[in-house]
């Protein structure tokens, strides 16, 4: 019931681009998207969030497709500190407040 | 500003024993939810507390944990009779309030049971 769907990994270049892609088909319209990584061995740390428009921040961001069931974080210059399990949440507005976490995708940033 | 305080960060127990995990939210938040993280998996929601009130525990096992958040004092999470299926990070997060979006998380705790 994790609402979500990640791929399990993906690679990236330091200091390139990097792309991470999440479904979220089941989503209604007041459920917000968040994004949280994970490093090793931490707890998880915001990243972004948003509802319907596109968000950016200083660590990344977010583009929400227009129908709202997909959205994809942008980290612009993936850096080797940028290598953690990055998780794509619904926070259903019917739920209450929790957040519901899929696998996530594990991004590994090479050198 | 200290950040969401988990503490002990490792606990090692021997099964049927109890294991008290702790949380201290951030300075002004009075929502607290709990968070068990399998090995190789994504955490998942277990409860969802505010000071002296349980609102929502839909993903606590019906046996054996239970959770508080007194009026002073952290929020203690406990398993009693612990299993070696109990082995798992716990992590707490926090929020100010119910219309906050973001949740601060802790560094979490390891649980053991040998």
């Amino acid at each position: 019931d994790a609402k979500t769907t990640q791929p399990n990994s993906m690679e990236s270049n330091e200091e390139e681009p990097v792309h991470l892609p999440c479904n979220h088909s089941t989503i209604s319209g007041t459920d917000y998207i968040h994004w949280y990584r994970q490093l090793p061995s931490q707890g998880p740390e915001y990243v972004i969030h948003g509802l319907t428009s596109n968000v950016n921040n200083r660590m990344a961001s977010l583009a929400i497709a227009e129908d709202r069931k997909s959205s994809t974080l942008i980290l612009h210059r993936a850096t080797l500190r940028d290598a953690a399990v990055y998780y794509c949440i619904l926070k259903l507005s019917d739920t209450g407040n929790q957040f519901y976490f899929g696998t996530g995708t594990s991004l590994t940033v090479i050198p | 500003n200290a950040g969401v305080m988990q503490n002990p960060r490792h606990l090692v127990r021997r099964r049927g024993q109890e294991a008290r995990l702790r949380c201290s939210p951030m300075k002004g938040h009075s929502h607290v939810y709990w968070y068990r993280q399998l090995p190789e998996e994504g955490l998942k929601f277990m409860v969802y507390l505010q000071k002296e009130n349980i609102i929502d525990e839909s993903g606590m096992p019906k046996e054996r944990f239970s959770a508080e958040f007194p009026k002073e004092g952290p929020s203690i999470l406990r398993i009693q009779q612990v299993v070696r299926g109990d082995s798992a990070a716990y992590f707490c997060a926090s929020s100010p309030n119910i219309v906050s979006e973001t949740q601060y998380f802790g560094p979490g705790t390891r649980l053991l049971v040998l």
